[in-house]
């Protein structure tokens, strides 16, 4: 079984500054991880996604977050915020290899920009 | 092109009722998923077909649940015996296969009076 960790329901940060939305994971087998951003009243969208090869992973709207298997991490980063950004994020991971392909979810990062 | 579609976006019942959630993924997808999320949680994963078949029914959380995909595209989502407890937004995702990403439709949000 697999399990996702999200440290912090809520982060604030100001408009221009660096996100960090910090994620570890659990899992017995090599995993394939990924983030979703979902924005009021929309459905869940892709960032970008980790399963094999480079563990720097480069998503949209300037999101990239680098896999570490000795820390079992998977931190989204952005180098600057834009207003936006305001969203609630989850992280998610799932196995790769057997028959099963759902997705386990953490709890979800309340991001919020400041002006 | 069109993405994930469900239907309806709102149902409100009473419990005790029988309700059925329907999803239609993106033309050619062989992959679908079920999933549901309450208030202030992430989405929790019920069901994936692949296919016609149910691949991992793991996520079920007991057998007043059932999901079915007849024809390998359509799915329908169907719940017996509702009770409060099932209130939440019932998710559909589908994908090329495995690994792949997951296109996630609008949810169908479940109230259970």
């Amino acid at each position: 079984a697999q399990s996702v960790t999200q440290l912090g329901s809520h982060v604030s940060v100001s408009e221009g500054a660096l996100v960090l939305l910090r994620c570890n994971y659990s899992s017995s087998v090599p995993p394939y991880l990924f983030w979703y951003v979902q924005y009021p009243n929309q459905g869940l969208q892709l960032l970008l996604k980790y399963t094999t090869g480079a563990t720097l992973v480069k998503g949209i709207n300037g999101f990239e977050a680098e896999f570490k298997k000795s820390e079992t991490s998977f931190h989204l980063t952005k180098p600057s915020a834009h207003m936006s950004d305001a969203a609630e994020y989850f992280c998610a991971v799932s196995v790769s290899g057997g028959g099963a392909d759902g997705l386990t979810f953490g709890k979800g990062t309340h991001l919020i920009i400041q002006p | 092109g069109a993405g994930v579609s469900q239907t309806p976006s709102n149902k409100v019942t009473e419990k005790g009722k029988y309700v059925e959630l329907r999803c239609d993924p993106i033309s050619g997808h062989t992959a679908l998923y079920w999933y549901r999320q309450s208030l202030g949680q992430g989405p929790e994963f019920l069901i994936y077909f692949q296919g016609t078949g149910a691949a991992d029914d793991s996520g079920l959380p007991n057998d007043r649940f059932f999901a079915v995909r007849p024809e390998g595209s359509v799915s329908t989502l169907k719940i017996q015996r509702t009770e409060r407890g099932d209130s939440a937004v019932y998710l559909c995702a589908s994908s090329l296969g495995k690994g792949r990403e997951q296109f996630f439709g609008p949810g169908t949000r479940l109230t259970v009076l």
